[in-house]
């Protein structure tokens, strides 16, 4: 069965320190694995999409990393502001559904909290 | 701007009770999603469309209900056979093939009293 396992379940760092949240998947066959953003009650919003030829990829202060032989990717949040206080998402897309959102295996997300 | 839109954004029900959830989106997409997230669990799909006029069911599809009648609109009837209703419900949109990056809503929560 896929699985998507993502850790730390929380985390709480001090604005302006940088942080590292881990995804581990026995999603198989690999497509690809994305990151998302959630605000407390809102619809989660895309941060990057990486392929299984992609081991690093950025958008702004995040950097996500990816290592498909050891199905781990990691999110790293540089420099941390009060908005990034949220819920990260790991999502990976097997294959077999021709890399679509209709083969998405969902993390449970790290939920991060920036204190000032 | 482009976007998917949920309304309404908070509903309360009764026990026993339908009630159906819009989703409208005007990003041109063939396939729409809808997702149930709980406290502490991943998002699990509901239902899904990838064409109009057709529909198929995702993990947790018992209790609910969806038409895809005109490319834009997805809507989700929660029934009263479904059992623990009350949850946030996300719906997304994502153009057919390629990554199939999805674009969410900002979700409904739905209560039942």
């Amino acid at each position: 069965k896929n699985q998507v396992e993502q850790s730390p379940q929380s985390l709480i760092i001090l604005e302006g320190k940088n942080c590292t949240l881990q995804c581990n998947y026995t999603v198989s066959p690999f497509s690809n694995l994305r990151w998302y953003k959630q605000d407390t009650g809102r619809g989660p919003v895309s941060l990057t999409i990486m392929t299984f030829s992609e081991n690093t990829k950025s958008n702004g202060r995040y950097t996500a990393t990816l290592d498909a032989d050891t199905k781990q990717s990691s999110l790293h949040i540089t420099a941390s502001q009060l908005s990034d206080s949220a819920s990260y998402i790991c999502v990976v897309s097997d294959l077999s559904s021709g890399g679509g959102a209709d083969g998405l295996t969902f993390g449970k997300g790290t939920h991060l909290i920036i204190q000032p | 701007d482009g976007g998917i839109t949920q309304s309404p954004k908070y509903l309360f029900r009764k026990e026993g009770q339908n009630v159906t959830l819009s989703c409208e989106q005007n990003l041109n997409h063939d396939a729409m999603y809808w997702y149930r997230q709980d406290p502490g669990q991943g998002l699990r799909l509901i239902y899904y469309s990838q064409i109009v006029n057709d529909f198929q069911k995702g993990d947790i599809a018992e209790g609910y209900s969806v038409s895809r009648e005109k490319k834009e609109s997805f809507p989700l009837t929660v029934t009263s056979a479904q059992k623990n209703p009350t949850a946030f419900y996300l719906c997304a949109s994502s153009i057919q093939g390629g990554t199939g990056e999805l674009f969410f809503g900002e979700g409904s929560r739905l209560t039942v009293l």
